[in-house]
Formats: C-alpha cells, structure tokens, sequence
C-alpha cells in the first residue's frame, strides 16, 4: 500500500496568513491527489482533486500543487470558518491512503 | 441538493454483526460508485470498501476483506455495509461517500455525516 506521510500535524496561523501543508507519497502516485477539509462532528468536504484541480464552489485561496510524490496544500489568506483538520488522500489504485492530518487552529 | 444519510451504527459485541445504511437524495444513485470510509476515534481516515454503481464490482482493505459485505439497492437509492466479525478496532465512525463516475474512482465529492460503531463487550 502507498503511505502518505502529511506534515505538519498541527498548526496555529493567525487571519489573512498563508499556510502551507506538505503530502509526501511513498511511490509515484501520478498526481491522483486529493486535499480534504474536515471540521468537528462532519464528513470530510473534497475541496482539491487531481493535485491542484479546485473542486466547484472551493474559495479560491485554497490551493494545490505538486506532482509524482511530493504536493502541497496551500490557504493564501487565512480565514477564521478555515479552523479544521486537513487530509490529503491518493487515489492512482486501491486501496486509497489518507494522510495522518493536519489540524489547523488560529493564534 | 445531494445528501447522504447513513445509520445503523450501534453497540456490537466482539465477533458480532452490524449492518449500517446509507441513504441517498438528490442524486441518480445508480449512476455513482460508492465507498465507506471510517475514522477510529481522534484518528485519521481509512478506507474500507467500494463498490460500483451497478453493483457489479466490489473492493475491501485487507483490514476487513472476509468480513465486511458492501452492497447496494438501487431501487432504494441505498448502500450498505455488512459488519460481520466485529473486533475492537472496527471502533469508528463509518461515512459513505460518492464517487463521480460509476466506477470506483477515489475522488469523494460529497460524503455523510457517519455513524459511529462501538465493538465492546
């Protein structure tokens, strides 16, 4: 099975801060990348899929790149409702692999 | 607006079953493939089973492939997960999630709430 190896863990940022999260894969994962939001008590929302495609209805200072085996998640200007846990997830075969997350708080 | 549902979740004794629902609205079911992904409590997402929109074609993680059984009513616009076996680990919240397409792809565009299964004795 693919590992995905996400970091960091966790994050404090303050509002209108660029973040950045890395997503390494264990093997080439030919850009079959997604990037998750997760907030308490719900069911993950896709909001990057094929690596740095921004699902429909995603703000836009959610971003991704990054290919083969080494992405990023990018938030360019920090937003309070932004507070949440994020995953990245590959998907080139089964079985599909998330990342460990990574929580996001603000300072 | 596309919602899924799920239920089912419980209290289910080690070597026990459960069998957890997962109801669809808002979208032409048969024309997606689905997936139940679970999460241990204060853990990271894992993978568990796919299945295609017909129905036709099914995939499980080592982690349960013998004991889980996924399947899907169409009529019914529901999908299911058959938890047989249980041990403590299967402990989680189970979501469902939808594919784009009808084969089992891996991009989830929408997800449910979950249900949460319990294995204690």
């Amino acid at each position: 099975d693919i590992q995905m190896t996400q970091s960091p863990s966790s994050l404090s940022a303050s509002v209108g801060d660029r973040i950045t999260i890395t997503c390494q894969a264990s093997h080439n994962i030919n850009n079959y990348l997604n990037w998750y939001q997760q907030k308490p008590g719900k069911g993950p929302k896709l909001l990057i899929y094929e690596a740095s495609n921004l699902e429909t209805g995603v703000p836009s200072r959610f971003s991704g790149r990054g290919s083969g085996t080494d992405f990023t998640f990018t938030i360019s200007s920090l937003q309070p409702e932004d507070v949440a846990t994020y995953y990245c997830q590959h998907y080139d075969h089964l079985p599909y692999t998330f990342g460990q997350g990574s929580k996001l708080e603000i300072k | 607006e596309v919602q899924l549902l799920e239920s089912g979740g419980g209290l289910g004794q080690p070597g026990g079953s459960l069998r957890l629902s997962c109801a669809a609205s808002g979208v032409t079911f048969s024309s997606y493939a689905m997936s139940w992904v679970r999460q241990a409590p204060g853990k990271g997402l894992e993978w568990v089973s796919a299945i295609s929109g017909n129905g036709g074609t099914t995939y499980y993680a080592d982690s349960v492939k013998g004991r889980f059984t996924i399947s899907r009513d169409n009529s019914k616009n529901t999908l299911y997960l058959q938890l047989n076996g249980l041990r403590a680990e299967d402990t989680a919240i189970y979501f469902c999630a939808k594919d784009p397409i009808a084969v089992a792809y891996g991009a989830f565009d929408m997800w449910g709430q979950g249900t949460m299964v319990t294995v204690s004795s």
